[in-house]
């Protein structure tokens, strides 16, 4: 199977800890997304990448989160000094470029609990 | 702004019967829209997107959707129900504008439960 890989797919921990979670896009999508899903609600976007250059942030996307994308494919998302509000499913998506209707394909999430 | 309404929390619906999900929407210029399902535990799977043509798109799964300009919406249709089926739901919505955002607007999400 060649989707959208995401390690994590649980991650456990303490308030004020830092955690990161990496995206692996299928291999030819240029187009890279994070999105947060938290219970009953659908999934709301956090950041956008173009091959390597991060092209759209959410105002959800606090100072204390961080995403990268290095070399224009896997990309990583950080939480510094996590919060319980943090808890959620982190979710990754990623398209083909070139036309702004290609779909975007999901990975399985990391499910993020903070204690 | 875009938005998406998804108006019903849960959808019941007998096998074999034929299912209806619904989906309005609101946005600035044409909209791009797509239904996606999830499964517990699971990303979402992209099951049909409207795009511009034919009012009825067909997809994945025997899944279609009907796409209404003047009622803004774009419901999600199946002749006949399958057990299998029962999952979670989301309506998408992209803009379609100048400098437009390449982020989807997701609606609340339906439960849709197949009883046998």
């Amino acid at each position: 199977d060649t989707g959208v890989s995401q390690n994590p797919r649980h991650k456990i921990t303490k308030r004020g800890q830092n955690v990161t979670f990496r995206c692996d896009p299928i291999s030819e999508h240029n187009r890279l997304y994070w999105y947060r899903q938290t219970l009953g609600q659908g999934p709301e976007f956090l950041t956008y990448f173009q091959n390597e250059a991060q092209l759209e942030k959410s105002r959800l996307l606090s100072d204390r989160f961080s995403a990268e994308r290095p070399k224009g494919s896997f990309s990583t998302l950080e939480i510094q000094r996590t919060e319980q509000g943090d808890s959620a499913m982190y979710l990754c998506a990623s398209s083909l470029g070139g036309q702004n209707n290609q779909p975007q394909h999901f990975g399985d999430g990391t499910r993020l609990s903070i204690l | 702004a875009q938005s998406v309404a998804q108006p019903e929390d849960q959808v019941n619906v007998a096998e074999g019967n034929p299912l209806t999900v619904k989906c309005t929407y609101s946005v600035s210029g044409n909209p791009y829209l797509f239904w996606y399902v999830q499964y517990p535990n699971r990303g979402l799977q992209f099951l049909l997107k409207y795009i511009t043509g034919d009012n009825l798109v067909k997809g994945s799964y025997g899944f279609e959707a009907e796409f209404n300009k003047s009622q803004t919406s774009f419901h999600l249709k199946k002749p006949s129900a399958l057990v299998s089926d029962s999952a979670l739901y989301f309506c998408a919505v992209r803009g379609v504008y100048g400098g437009a955002t390449n982020k989807l607007i997701f609606g609340t999400g339906t439960l849709l439960a197949v009883q046998p």
